[in-house]
């Protein structure tokens, strides 16, 4: 089954406890990201890979790592976590339309890592 | 930075009614995507719409999009209590580089 995998789906730690979550696609997909929800915000891009050791920044980057050796893998890392790090994560992946200038295909998600930093 | 915005935020109708949620975006796109989450779970992916097109369906979702407006609204037919989740649009921007930049998203429930 084509699938998004993260792991854990909960995580509770406290602060400056280095973490690793990590996500994992079967669909030998490309394009690799990873969003923040919180309340209200809807969802916020922390960092994006566009292949093997092609990665950039997303939009709240500050205080997240990621990594992409492996074209399936895309680990998220927190060397420091703080409370406002706390929230819902989602990995998301894709294989983007090379025919158009942009974005042109749809993101497959994981089902969410729910982080608590204390 | 929030592109696409939802509206209403939040929306309640009864099974069998039918629902309709608005986007609206502020600067000039390729494609405009709506997703669904239910609670606490990963989004899923519904439609897409190009910036060319202006009209779409898929099963009881129909999606259209005005881009001299700026907005795009979804509309779901016949609802049903598995219908309850938050919808989410995405919009895809020209030259983005792959980005996508998401609303705060509608959460609808659908009383049996």
């Amino acid at each position: 089954e084509a699938q998004v995998t993260q792991n854990p789906r909960y995580l509770i730690t406290v602060t400056g406890k280095k973490l690793t979550v990590t996500c994992s696609q079967n669909m030998n997909h490309e394009y690799m990201s990873w969003y923040r929800q919180d309340p209200g915000l809807g969802l916020r891009q922390i960092y994006y890979s566009m292949n093997v050791e092609v990665t950039d920044k997303g939009d709240v980057p500050e205080g997240y790592k990621v990594s992409r050796k492996e074209k399936r893998n895309f680990p998220l890392i927190l060397e420091s976590p703080s409370p406002n790090q706390t929230s819902l994560y989602f990995c998301a992946s894709s294989s983007p339309d090379r025919g158009f200038l942009s974005y042109n295909s749809p993101l497959h998600f994981g089902n969410g890592t729910r982080l608590t930093v204390t | 930075s929030q592109q696409g915005e939802e509206d209403p935020q939040a929306l309640s109708i009864q099974e069998g009614e039918n629902a309709t949620m608005n986007c609206s975006y502020k600067t000039s796109i390729n494609n405009l995507q709506w997703y669904r989450q239910n609670s606490g779970r990963g989004l899923v992916h519904l439609i897409l719409i190009r910036s060319n097109e202006r009209e779409k369906h898929s099963g009881r979702l129909r999606v259209t999009l005005d881009t001299s407006k700026k907005s795009s609204s979804l509309l779901i037919t016949a609802s049903r209590a598995a219908d309850t989740a938050s919808y989410f649009c995405a919009t895809a921007l020209m030259d983005s580089n792959y980005q996508l930049i998401w609303g705060a998203g509608t959460k609808l429930i659908i009383k049996p």
